[in-house]
């Protein structure tokens, strides 16, 4: 099955709000409110943000949230901070394989 | 606390075998699902496969289908990854993780995360 379509790249000023997109299909995103969001700083094993499109594991800084609209899915970093930048990773149940699929990834840059 | 402890980095040929291992400790082992995610050197995360370490219940991403075996020994709480035969191209990062559905009591609940990773095993293949 095909990765789900993120930006390459966001980038956003300290205080600042970004967004990150996740395009799916009606397999995966679109059919499901099975989206969940990984944090991944170099080196280090993915971090669960969000899980079932906008929900906030316990410990999750409010500052994340998340949304779904038809196909695509949304990750917002509010008040952006220095420790945010990393790559941020959508993933989504799919019912073409009956499996899950990741997003290709997003790097964002606090600058 | 919830922890999956993988085993160490490997460097192996092209053609050997391989099994890497990753132990649950800190919850009921044989209650919820384990997945393993390959990151190939500076790309992007991929899902390979999930198993019910209950049962032994395994689906493979359909990527990963006949190139790996993924498997369980709950009388140890560790899940394994293997490779009969490696490829240079199997060289990354991989990592497993605890899938967000468990069983509980006779009824199960669905979860379509994975939380918490392991720290992650590096393989490399190469002649």
């Amino acid at each position: 099955q095909s990765a789900l379509t993120q930006p390459a790249s966001v980038s956003g000023s300290p205080g600042q709000s970004i967004t990150i997109s996740c395009t799916g299909t009606s397999s995966d995103v679109g059919g499901y409110n099975y989206v969940s969001w990984y944090q991944q700083h170099p080196g280090k094993a993915p971090k669960l943000m969000i899980y079932d499109v906008s929900n906030r594991p316990s410990g999750v800084s409010n500052r994340f949230s998340g949304s779904k609209s038809g196909n695509t899915a949304s990750l917002t970093i509010s008040g952006l901070q220095a420790e945010d930048e990393a790559d941020y990773y959508c993933s989504s149940y799919t019912s073409s394989s009956t499996s899950y699929v990741f997003g290709t990834g997003t790097k964002v840059t606090v600058l | 606390e919830v922890q999956l402890v993988q085993s160490g980095a490997e460097v192996k040929k092209p053609g050997e075998s391989l099994k890497i291992s990753c132990k649950g400790s800190g919850y009921s082992f044989t209650s919820y699902w384990i997945g393993w995610v390959r990151q190939m050197p500076g790309k992007g995360l991929e899902w390979m496969g999930i198993i019910y370490p209950g049962d032994s219940d395994t689906r493979y991403s359909p990527s990963f289908q006949g190139q790996v075996t993924i498997s369980a020994d709950k009388s140890i709480s560790t899940a394994y990854l293997q490779w009969s035969s490696l490829k240079a191209s199997d060289t990354a990062m991989y990592y497993c993780a605890r899938h967000g559905g468990y069983c509980s009591g006779g009824s199960c609940y669905r979860g379509d995360w994975f939380d918490p990773w392991g720290q992650g095993t590096l393989v490399t293949v190469s002649s």
